[in-house]
């Protein structure tokens, strides 16, 4: 079991330019999170998907973010016109199911992302 | 709001002695508690977790948590803690399976030799 997959694993942009980060997460887990880890802000939710499906983005901030999962065995998230607040580590788990002793989150070690 | 608070950001402890890391929980109901552990550069690994019924529970490496529901605290102790236990930990919660968790700022735990 390779555990969550997350890539790249640093990722260096230009003020302006679009990011897109990649989750995959370990086989057969249905439910995909996204977490942003700041020094100021620390940990914080952005969006969760459940068999593919979007069941909450109340992190996620309105302009410029944006989550897909296409299949099962991946997840993106997009940054566009990424600014200099952005920069953070982006943090991706994924968890069996949503029933006790399924929902444990297994974290990916993450994406490192600079903007400059 | 929903929120968690560790209230100390370091802390300092010498190879064999005791640990005890502080968190408490602002909800509306009891939410479902966890620890996880941070090495450096490296993603997050659930330590234990609380659902409800024994208030003690065990976790991985000789870690335990006790909850209080009239404290609103689920603190995190080890006995005999270990170089390799130098980490940061961060204590969450959330309110039902698979949801969204929240964590408290995290403790940065360094152990002397």
């Amino acid at each position: 079991n390779a555990g969550v997959i997350q890539t790249p694993r640093h990722k260096v942009t230009g003020k302006g330019q679009e990011a897109t980060l990649w989750c995959e997460p370990i086989s057969g887990h249905s439910a995909v999170f996204w977490y942003r880890q700041t020094i100021v802000q620390g940990l914080e939710f952005l969006t969760y998907f459940r068999n593919q499906a979007p069941i909450d983005d109340s992190g996620m901030p309105k302009e410029r973010f944006s989550a897909q999962m296409p299949n099962q065995s991946h997840s993106t998230l997009k940054i566009q016109s990424t600014q200099p607040q952005d920069s953070a580590v982006y943090l991706c788990a994924s968890s069996l199911g949503p029933f006790m002793d399924q929902d444990t989150q297994y974290f990916g070690p993450g994406t490192r992302l600079l903007v400059l | 709001a929903q929120s968690v608070t560790q209230p100390d950001a370091r802390v300092t402890v010498s190879e064999g002695a005791s640990l005890q890391l502080r968190c408490k929980y602002s909800y509306s109901g009891t939410p479902y508690l966890f620890w996880y552990v941070q090495y450096q550069r490296q993603g997050l690994q659930l330590l234990l977790k609380y659902y409800s019924g024994d208030p003690v529970v065990q976790g991985v490496n000789g870690f335990e948590a006790e909850f209080s529901k009239s404290d609103s605290s689920f603190h995190l102790r080890k006995a005999s803690v270990h170089w390799s236990d130098s980490a940061v930990y961060f204590c969450a919660a959330s309110m039902g399976f698979a949801s969204a968790l929240t964590f408290g700022s995290g403790t940065k735990v360094i152990v002397l030799p």
